[in-house]
């Protein structure tokens, strides 16, 4: 399995609090992404890292920030979260293009 | 919006036999990917299917990809109970600055013995 190691993995807040998700590699790959995963949503892409310092938004961007200050680490931010942004959140690794991802195990999120 | 669409969205069918999964997508892609999720855990590389190829094998896993039909499938010959689990395709494109994978809703596939 890809060394990759998310942190928390469950962690219960209540709204307007700031929530940080931590996503560490092992494996020095440049590209790191993080997901929700809702019912009849299937995985879709908040924000991702294509290398140090360099991040870019996904398809459900608003709330949330990243950080990559260093490869090894991809830290997600929910500046004051709020009830729609309970979920599981899954951190993903790819080392280069047409190469495929690998996950991490998942935090679940809830918000009350 | 998603991008890609499974079908079936559920899927049941006993130890041994075929599991057949379909996946639709819309607009042009790199490859095509497809992963398994077990319960409580997260996604798992099973095989990618450049947009230059028409079919892919990886044990008992077989994938095609009709590029001219925007839709692949995902065939798992001889199942077992340890197949149950939920398949997503996922469709890549290449941005200026990464390839970003498209998730479809999955199918979720129950094996029983």
């Amino acid at each position: 399995d890809a060394g990759i190691t998310q942190s928390p993995r469950h962690k219960v807040t209540e709204t307007g609090t700031p929530v940080t998700l931590r996503c560490h590699q092992t494996e020095n790959h440049r590209y790191m992404y993080w997901y929700r995963q809702d019912p009849g949503h299937g995985l879709r892409l908040i924000h991702y890292s294509y290398g140090v310092k360099d991040t870019d938004k996904g398809e459900v961007s608003d709330g949330y920030s990243v950080s990559r200050s260093k490869t090894e680490d991809f830290l997600l931010t929910l500046e004051s979260a709020t009830s729609s942004q309970t979920s599981v959140y899954f951190c993903a690794i790819r080392a280069e293009s047409n190469q495929p991802q690998h996950f991490g195990d998942g935090t679940r999120l809830s918000i009350l | 919006s998603q991008q890609g669409e499974e079908d079936p969205q559920a899927l049941s069918i006993q130890e041994g036999e075929n599991a057949t999964m379909n996946c639709s997508y819309k607009t042009s892609i790199n490859n095509l990917q497809w992963y398994r999720q077990n319960s409580g855990r997260g996604l798992v590389h099973l095989i990618l299917i450049r947009s230059n190829e028409r079919e892919k094998h990886s044990g008992r896993l077989r994938v095609t990809l009709d590029t001219s039909k925007k839709s692949s499938s995902l065939l798992i010959t001889a199942s077992r109970a340890a197949d149950t689990a939920s398949y997503f395709c996922a469709t890549a494109l290449n941005t200026g600055t990464a390839s970003k994978l498209t998730f479809g809703t999955g199918t979720r596939l129950q094996v029983t013995l």
